[in-house]
């Protein structure tokens, strides 16, 4: 099992829809939640971090965190066609500060 | 403010040759990273530097790997000699340390080895 899934995707969804992507992580101990978007080509941006249970809204996106469960989900309302992008989940296990990061889901927005 | 610096951008060598990335990550970060990004894969973590001490370097393949952050700020990740497998991205990425670790990443360094 690896220690941050993701789906591979790719994800289509058409312009204005709600997009929605998974991540599930292997270690309890994990603190820190972040999601980074990579365009084609550049480096990894960070959208969103969060550190606890719930819901965490910043604009068009929101992050979801169920620690009991292991899974951490974004989604992005409104979707446009440039959030067409490759998502990363990674997963930080605070004491040691070892970040591990998905293989990443490709999502394609339809204008 | 400046973002993390690298350079260069882009690499193309012959196998067996030696190679060098530079970068020099935000100001008053401490915690600097090297990263490997395969096509279609995630960023996997070479080494992490808290200011000049690599205190992660598990994933480091050594006998052709090296790297140093002297000073506690610009590093250098080395391949020597280079082999097919190593044509990559090469990520850097710092954070401010101290229990913030959120990650600021560079543009990278592709390398295409021939």
């Amino acid at each position: 099992q690896k220690e941050v899934e993701q789906n591979s995707g790719p994800l289509s969804v058409p312009e204005g829809a709600i997009a929605s992507l998974n991540c599930t992580y292997s270690d309890r101990v994990s603190q820190s939640f972040f999601w980074y978007r990579q365009y084609s080509g550049k480096s990894p941006e960070l959208i969103m971090s969060i550190y606890s249970n719930g819901d965490k809204e910043d604009g068009r996106f929101t992050a979801q965190l169920n620690k009991a469960s292991q899974y951490v989900s974004l989604l992005i309302r409104d979707s446009q066609p440039s959030d067409s992008a490759t998502y990363l989940c990674a997963v930080n296990n605070g004491g040691g500060f070892k970040t591990i990061f998905g293989a990443g889901t490709r999502l394609f927005v339809k204008a | 403010e400046a973002g993390v610096v690298q350079s260069p951008r882009y690499k193309i060598i012959e196998k067996k040759q030696p190679v060098a990335f530079w970068c020099n990550p935000i100001s008053g970060h401490n915690t600097l990273y090297w990263y490997r990004q395969n096509l279609g894969q995630g960023p996997e973590l070479l080494i992490r530097y808290e200011n000049e001490e690599a205190v992660d370097d598990s994933q480091l393949p050594k006998d052709r790997f090296s790297a140093e952050r002297l000073k506690g700020v610009d590093s250098t990740l080395k391949i020597q000699p280079a082999e097919l497998g190593d044509s990559a991205v090469y990520l850097c990425a710092s954070s401010l340390g101290r229990g913030e670790n959120i990650q600021y990443f560079g543009a990278g360094t592709r390398l295409s080895v021939l």
